[in-house]
């Protein structure tokens, strides 16, 4: 079955530091990624699309990263602060009318 | 403002009873959703609508009622038959129907059994 991995474990940074969080997936040939963030008690908040023909794709102090070979998306944040602290979300998109997946997220804590 | 509103936050469900989880969406999107958001779990589609009068199961709608009378609103009722309500549930909406335009949430309900 369709499966897709973040980190379950959260992610400790300093102020400043770049975060790098994971997104694997398996049994699936996606057509986009999605990343998504989310706030406690708040909807998914949309970041960033990429397709699978790119490799990678940039939105300010944002970069998503897409490798179809090994399964895997890396999201980074360069220069992060306290206020990037949340759960971020990865989600699978197929074509042709196939729902969308999403992973369990992973959380990030940005220390001051 | 455009955008969608879940109420209430909070809700409270006793044992045998059915309970009604409003979503309304101002951003006049065909497609709507309905998420159940459990701890360490990715979201579990519900149900969801691509056009008004129109709706499809999810993976998981045993227990599970919606109607799409009108686009702008999507009602999921929680039925006695679901016996583990407990959860977080996320309304969202799409332009389009499982196309690769992101989808735009509400701020959730949270359900909890008495």
């Amino acid at each position: 079955s369709q499966k897709i991995e973040q980190n379950s474990e959260a992610l400790n940074i300093q102020e400043g530091k770049t975060a790098t969080l994971t997104c694997n997936y398996t049994n699936y040939s996606p057509a986009y990624l999605q990343w998504y963030r989310q706030d406690p008690g708040r909807g998914p908040v949309f970041l960033l699309l990429i397709r699978e023909n790119e490799k990678e794709k940039r939105k300010e102090r944002l970069k998503v990263t897409f490798d179809t070979t090994l399964k895997q998306s890396l999201f980074h944040i360069t220069a992060s602060q306290p206020a990037d602290s949340a759960t971020y979300l990865c989600a699978l998109l197929g074509t042709g009318g196939f729902k969308t997946i999403f992973g369990a997220g992973t959380r990030l804590f940005v220390k001051a | 403002d455009g955008g969608i509103t879940q109420s209430p936050k909070y809700l409270f469900r006793k044992e045998g009873q059915n309970v009604t989880l409003s979503c309304e969406q101002n951003l006049n999107h065909d497609a709507m959703y309905w998420y159940r958001q459990d701890p360490g779990q990715g979201l579990r589609l519900i149900y969801y609508s691509q056009i008004v009068n129109d709706f499809q199961k999810g993976d998981i709608a045993e227990g599970y009622s919606v109607s799409r009378e009108k686009k702008e609103s999507f009602p999921l009722t929680v039925t006695s038959a679901q016996k583990n309500p407990t959860a977080f549930y996320l309304c969202a909406t799409c332009g389009t129907a499982f196309s690769n335009q992101p989808q735009h949430f509400g701020d959730g309900t949270r359900l909890s059994i008495l």
